[in-house]
């Protein structure tokens, strides 16, 4: 069946640091893949997503690029804040069984 | 102007009682969902309905009913309440079925005791 496995959380980093959260899927077919984060208290949203192979996508200075070759969606972020301390969930989506498919989440914890 | 809102934001009760948490969506979205969030952070969705047509219904206890009287309300009704079955309960809405974009609210958290 479809899946999602992320890298197990907490992942610390100091502000300013590199980042990069692991994320893979196992998919019959052509999925489209996001990332969705959760702030402290908050419900999930939208942060990125690519639709098809090689797609890149991009938003607050986060990147992630869909490699088929690799089935992985790895979420990147060159120069961290303690702002963006929160859980990142990879979740894949199938026009076939109209759900998302969701990672376990990775929680970020961002120190000054 | 909330988008996706539901109360309450914090409900505590003891086994046995049954309890109901609702949902509203301003958004004019016609799909919304119940997933359950545990302590890990582990996300699983539980219920979809779009314009008030049950579509997805996973494994879930038939304890937990969910109960849609317009396409801008999804409730969530829980006989018998368990310890297990304490966890964050998020809504969520779509603009339609196939669409992969799910707007939360801001989760109920429900403490059985």
């Amino acid at each position: 069946g479809n899946s999602v496995t992320q890298m197990e959380g907490p992942v610390t980093l100091s502000e300013e640091a590199f980042l990069t959260i692991n994320c893979t899927y196992t998919a019959t077919g052509y999925p489209s893949l996001f990332w969705y984060v959760q702030y402290p208290g908050e419900g999930l949203q939208l942060l990125l997503k690519a639709t098809k192979a090689d797609d890149k996508g991009s938003n607050k200075g986060f990147e992630a690029t869909y490699r088929k070759e690799t089935t992985s969606f790895h979420l990147e972020k060159g120069s961290v804040q303690v702002s963006d301390s929160a859980v990142y969930f990879c979740a894949l989506y199938m026009d076939s069984n109209y759900q998302l498919i969701w990672g376990a989440g990775t929680k970020l914890i961002i120190k000054p | 102007d909330t988008a996706v809102s539901q109360t309450p934001k914090y409900l505590v009760t003891q086994m046995g009682n049954d309890k109901s948490i609702k949902c509203e969506q301003n958004l004019g979205h016609d799909t919304m969902y119940w997933y359950k969030q545990d302590s890990k952070k582990f996300l699983k969705i539980m219920f979809s309905y779009n314009n008030k047509e049950l579509i997805i219904n996973e494994t879930v206890p038939n304890r937990f009913s969910p109960k849609s009287p317009d396409k801008a309300h999804l409730n969530l009704h829980i006989n018998s309440l368990e310890l297990g079955d304490s966890a964050v309960y998020f809504c969520a809405s779509s603009q339609f079925v196939r669409s992969y974009e799910q707007y939360f609210g801001p989760g109920t958290r429900l403490t059985v005791t």
